[in-house]
């Protein structure tokens, strides 16, 4: 079965800090999104990734194609940073549309 | 350039009920999609388009319709409404399969 798999479900932070959100699947991707959602509201795509890494602000995210793994880092974390970020993945290659969501991972970031 | 566009934010139905939850997108996409979002579950794939006059089913389409007459729009039906059918409704769309995903704003839809 396709699954993602996201770590940890919650996270709690002091601002300023570093954080890391994981996120593994079982099986080959062709692309992998991050995407924020604050409470009661939309989601967001933060970055498509199928190698390497981006960085976007203080936002980095990185893949692994090869241990099927991704990490989404937030540097110098902030109290608006608090938001459930979701990773989500296009399983095989080609034209298959369909992307499997993770649970995402609640953040708050405490002032 | 307004993206995609859901309504409507919030709707209470009666049990029984049906009614249609709009979605729009102006990007030109090709493929739409509904999904459902649950506590504690990820979110599910409703049902999908890949262009107009293309549907097909997701991990869970039981109780819900979908048409796709234009490119742009790309409306979900609720044919008769199930407390199990309340849940927040997000549409998405993408121009390619290896392209950003864009989603709306969401449709908390309770049913009683």
């Amino acid at each position: 079965k396709n699954e993602v798999e996201q770590s940890p479900q919650n996270l709690t932070a002091q601002e300023g800090e570093f954080i890391t959100i994981n996120c593994s699947y079982s099986v080959g991707i062709s692309a992998l999104h991050w995407l924020q959602q604050h409470p009661g509201g939309g989601i967001v795509s933060l970055f498509m990734l199928s190698s390497g890494k981006k960085k976007h602000g203080r936002l980095i995210a990185t893949i692994n194609i090869q241990e099927k793994h991704s990490s989404l880092h937030i540097t110098a974390s902030h109290p608006r940073d608090s938001a459930v970020y979701i990773c989500a993945v296009r399983f095989g290659g080609g034209s298959n549309y369909k992307l499997t969501f993770g649970k995402g991972t609640l953040l708050t970031v405490n002032p | 350039n307004a993206g995609v566009t859901q309504t409507p934010k919030f709707q209470v139905l009666k049990t029984g009920q049906s009614m249609t939850l709009q979605c729009a997108q102006d990007m030109n996409h090709e493929y739409m999609s509904w999904y459902r979002q649950d506590p504690g579950m990820g979110l599910r794939l409703i049902h999908y388009s890949v262009g107009a006059g293309i549907t097909d089913q997701g991990e869970v389409p039981n109780g819900y319709n979908v048409s796709r007459s234009t490119t742009e729009d790309f409306p979900l039906r609720l044919l008769s409404a199930a407390p199990s059918q309340t849940s927040v409704y997000f549409c998405a769309s993408s121009g390619n399969w290896n392209t950003e995903a864009f989603f709306g704003q969401g449709t908390r839809l309770t049913v009683v």
